[in-house]
């Protein structure tokens, strides 16, 4: 069983409509974060998050610690979120260890 | 400000062929990081650098060494390619107190035929 699970793996939405993005992890974590990587591009850190919620424009990004899980939502999608949307957990060990989940492929159709 | 700049962006290799993949940054980040992205997993860190001239294994170093030339930067070398390490390669930094965030490089797409 992977450490961060993601779910779904891959998600199509109609321009406009709300999103949302689980991700589960199952070790002790110190931070969660959330990134997006466009077709080809490289990674962009969204959230890092280690309680409650935040919000940046249309992305909202909330964590349940007890719970072990964060969802990412998305308002009034548009077709240029259309990205991976990866969930990472930063553990503490000697370094600050950070694992990864599958990614989320989002794609937004105009 | 470039951030994370990687070269190259795309190689081809042939089987037991060596290559350098260079990462540099500009943020004076204490940590630098090597991982590979592979379909379906997530991103799987091979080797870091938590400060300048100290390198430890991430969770697959085989087949790869690395060296933190400075703070600011940080090359990845395969000395025999092989095809499974066929992947895209992501340099990333950060100021390396916990909870830091991370700062990625675009990548490097490689082949190894």
């Amino acid at each position: 069983k992977n450490e961060v699970e993601q779910s779904p793996q891959n998600l199509t939405a109609q321009e406009g409509e709300f999103i949302t993005i689980n991700c589960s992890y199952s070790v002790g974590i110190s931070a969660l974060h959330w990134l997006q990587q466009h077709p080809g591009g490289g990674i962009v850190s969204l959230f890092m998050l280690s309680s409650g919620k935040k919000k940046h424009g249309r992305l909202i990004a909330t964590i349940n610690i007890q719970e072990k899980h964060s969802s990412l939502h998305i308002t009034a999608s548009h077709p240029r979120d259309s990205a991976v949307y990866i969930c990472a957990v930063s553990v503490k060990t000697s370094y600050d260890k950070v694992i990864f989940g599958p990614g989320t492929s989002l794609s937004v159709i105009p | 400000n470039a951030g994370v700049t990687q070269t190259p962006k795309f190689q081809v290799l042939k089987t037991g062929q060596s290559m350098t993949l260079q990462c540099a940054q500009d943020m004076n980040h204490n940590s630098m990081y090597w991982y590979r992205q592979d379909p379906g997993m997530g991103l799987r860190l091979i080797y870091y650098s938590a400060s300048e001239g100290t390198t430890d294994k991430g969770e697959v170093p085989n087949g790869y060494n690395v060296s933190r030339l400075n703070k600011r930067e940080f090359s990845l070398r395969l000395e025999s390619a092989a095809p499974s390490q066929t992947s895209v390669y992501f340099c990333a930094s950060s100021q390396g107190r916990y909870n830091s965030p991370l700062h990625f490089g675009n990548g490097t797409r490689l082949t190894v035929t």
